[in-house]
Order: C-alpha cells, then sequence, then structure tokens
C-alpha cells in the first residue's frame, strides 16, 4: 500500500529557531512532492512542489529537500516565526490513468513559542 | 469572488439523517476532489471526478454520493449519516494535463466540519 509517513508528529521550538520535518514515502509511481501547510481551521496551502528530478525548492524561510532514490523528503523552517505554528503535511502524487492522486501523510504539528 | 468555497462551514445532524455538503470552484479546473480529515491520519479520499458527470470512488467511499452535472460544482451527500462520519471535509480542485508531467497545483477549500449525534 502506497503510504506517506511523517515525523515527528508534533514538535515545540522557540521563536526564531530553525526546524527540520521529515516525510518518507513508498508511493509508486511517483510524480511529484509536495509540502502544504495547514492553520487550524483551515484548509491546507501549498509551500513547494518538486518533482522526481528536483533535490530542493525553497519558498522564503521554507526550503524542502528530495532524495528519490531513498524516498525521503525534508522541510527546513529558518528563523520560526510564531505565525509558523500549523500543522505541515508532506503529499506525495501517485500516478494514475486519470491524473494524479494525492497520498497525504497525517502531518507534524508544529507550535512556536515567545 | 473567486476561488473554491464550501458551505456550509458547520453542520450537525443526526445519525440516520440525509445531508449534503456543497462545493464551488470558480476557475473552471477539470479535477474536483473530496477529503475528510481525522484526528491522527492524513487526508483521506472520498471521491474525485476528472470532468462534469465522470465521478470516482476514492479510498473511503463508503457511505458516500457525489454527483457533477457542472464543471464549477461537486456537492457530497451523505445517504444516511453515522456517527463515525463526524469529520471534517475538504473540497479541492486541481487541473492537472494527463501525459505532459506538469505538476499543477491544488486548492482545497476551507473545510465543513460535520457533526453527526
Amino acid at each position: 500500500k502506497n503510504q506517506v509517513e511523517q515525523s515527528p508528529q508534533s514538535l515545540i521550538i522557540l521563536e526564531g529557531k530553525n526546524c527540520t520535518l521529515q516525510c518518507n514515502y513508498t508511493v509508486s509511481p511517483f510524480s511529484n512532492l509536495r509540502w502544504y501547510k495547514q492553520d487550524t481551521g483551515r484548509g491546507p496551502v501549498s509551500l513547494t512542489i518538486m518533482t522526481f528530478s528536483e533535490n530542493t525548492k525553497s519558498n522564503g524561510r521554507y526550503t524542502a529537500t528530495l532524495d528519490a532514490d531513498t524516498k525521503q523528503s525534508s522541510l527546513h523552517i529558518t528563523a520560526s516565526q510564531l505565525s509558523d505554528s500549523a500543522s505541515y503535511i508532506c503529499v506525495v502524487s501517485e500516478t494514475m490513468e486519470y491524473g494524479n492522486k494525492l497520498v497525504f501523510g497525517a502531518g507534524t504539528i508544529l507550535r512556536v513559542k515567545s | 469572488d473567486a476561488g473554491i468555497t464550501q458551505s456550509p462551514r458547520y453542520k450537525i445532524t443526526e445519525t440516520g439523517r440525509q445531508v449534503t455538503l456543497m462545493c464551488h470552484q470558480t476557475w473552471s479546473h477539470s479535477y474536483m476532489f473530496w477529503y475528510r480529515q481525522d484526528l491522527g491520519h492524513g487526508l483521506r479520499l472520498i471521491y474525485y471526478s476528472a470532468a462534469a458527470d465522470i465521478t470516482d470512488k476514492g479510498e473511503v467511499s463508503d457511505g458516500y454520493v457525489v454527483s457533477r452535472s457542472k464543471t464549477e460544482n461537486f456537492p457530497l451527500t451523505l445517504e444516511s449519516a453515522t456517527r463515525s462520519q463526524t469529520s471534517v471535509y475538504f473540497c479541492a480542485s486541481s487541473e492537472t494535463y494527463r501525459g505532459q508531467g506538469m505538476n499543477t497545483e491544488a486548492f482545497f477549500g476551507q473545510g465543513t466540519r460535520l457533526t453527526v449525534v
């Protein structure tokens, strides 16, 4: 079964610190990998999208990396802010006949404290 | 306003009742999706639609029905609500180009929190 596993489940850091969230997947065939940010009570919003040929993608203070050989991705957040408190979801796109099916991880809940 | 909107935002219903969740998008995206989100689980696909009048089941489709008579609307109906269907439901849309390897964005609505009592 195609799966996406994220770690840690939750994380608390101090404002200004960096952190790294992990994502391992077994999805195949693989089209792309996405990281979403979901604020409480809102829908997920895309941060980055990477194809299997891309190693890294940045969006401001967010940098995602991808190792398609080991099927691992990470999301690095630098100089964290209180507004970074959210759930971060790794999503792998499985190639199917009628387009891509998104396989979601359970998310990592990040809390940034002052 | 442009975007994808869901209604209602919150709904409480009784076991056995039929309830319909609405989803509307203004981009004319071909693909639309319904997911449910439960604690400890990633979003799970209920149904998806590749175009008007084309729908297909996801991994947790039992007890749900969808229709897509118009490209912009994708209502989700719980035929006879059960407590296990208490969840947050998200609708999403995207424009995927088959066979071209393009990475298209999926846009999510705000969600509908459904409680079945």
